[in-house]
């Protein structure tokens, strides 16, 4: 398996634009969480979903940000409009539940956002 | 108070010295408690969980946990430049990780 998978790795946009990040899990997981990672606050989780459904999406800082996932293979978080405090490192992460109740989450690559 | 605490570092040691990594967490509810390793620029990956109580030995690494002091740590022996990286605790909710900030460890030659 190819593991998480994140798209953009990279992404610079201005003031206002929508940005919209993507995610495809690992095949066979029922757990898909987003992630956000700054100096200041560290890896903060901002919603998960599992078997497609948004379960807790107390970590969505503001309306501005949304998440779907139309299907077991494909996330999406999207910023509307982006501000400058935004600029973070957002990961995409899944998991299964493991025979011993853990979770052991995957991670992405990451895509590093740059709001100017 | 936070619900996991973490020293951020960072923690520089020569080659071959034992590294002590530490968190400390506030929940008593937590039965799973996870060391992610974090390479810069690249995402998480999960190194050793530990449950409830007691010690857990991969390779060069040990987890241990202190659940009367709610407090976890994470030993690396003889340790190597390739350990270079950023050290991540992590507790376990009921199907989500609480993570600590980090600390990051420099291992010079």
């Amino acid at each position: 398996d190819a593991g998480v998978i994140q798209s953009p790795r990279h992404e610079v946009t201005e003031m206002g634009q929508e940005v919209t990040l993507r995610c495809k899990p690992i095949s066979g997981h029922d757990y898909l969480f987003w992630y956000r990672q700054t100096m200041m606050r560290g890896l903060e989780l901002l919603i998960y979903f599992n078997n497609n459904v948004p379960i807790d999406d107390s970590g969505m800082p503001e309306d501005r940000f949304s998440a779907k996932m139309p299907n077991a293979s494909f996330s999406t978080l999207k910023i509307q409009p982006s501000e400058p405090r935004d600029s973070a490192v957002y990961f995409c992460a899944s998991s299964e539940k493991g025979q011993s109740s853990s979770y052991e989450q995957y991670f992405g690559p990451g895509t590093r956002l740059t709001v100017t | 108070q936070k619900e996991v605490e973490q020293d951020p570092g960072p923690l520089s040691v020569p080659e071959g010295a034992i590294v002590s990594l530490n968190c400390t967490y506030s929940n008593s509810a937590f039965q799973y408690f996870m060391w992610y390793r974090q390479y810069s620029r690249k995402g998480p990956e999960l190194l050793m969980y530990t449950y409830s109580s007691g010690n857990k030995e991969d390779g060069r690494f040990t987890a241990q946990v202190d659940k009367s002091s709610k407090y976890i740590s994470l030993f690396i022996r003889d340790s190597q430049p390739s350990d270079s990286a950023t050290y991540l605790c992590a507790i376990q909710g009921y199907s989500t990780l609480t993570f600590g900030k980090g600390t990051m460890l420099l291992v010079s030659p």
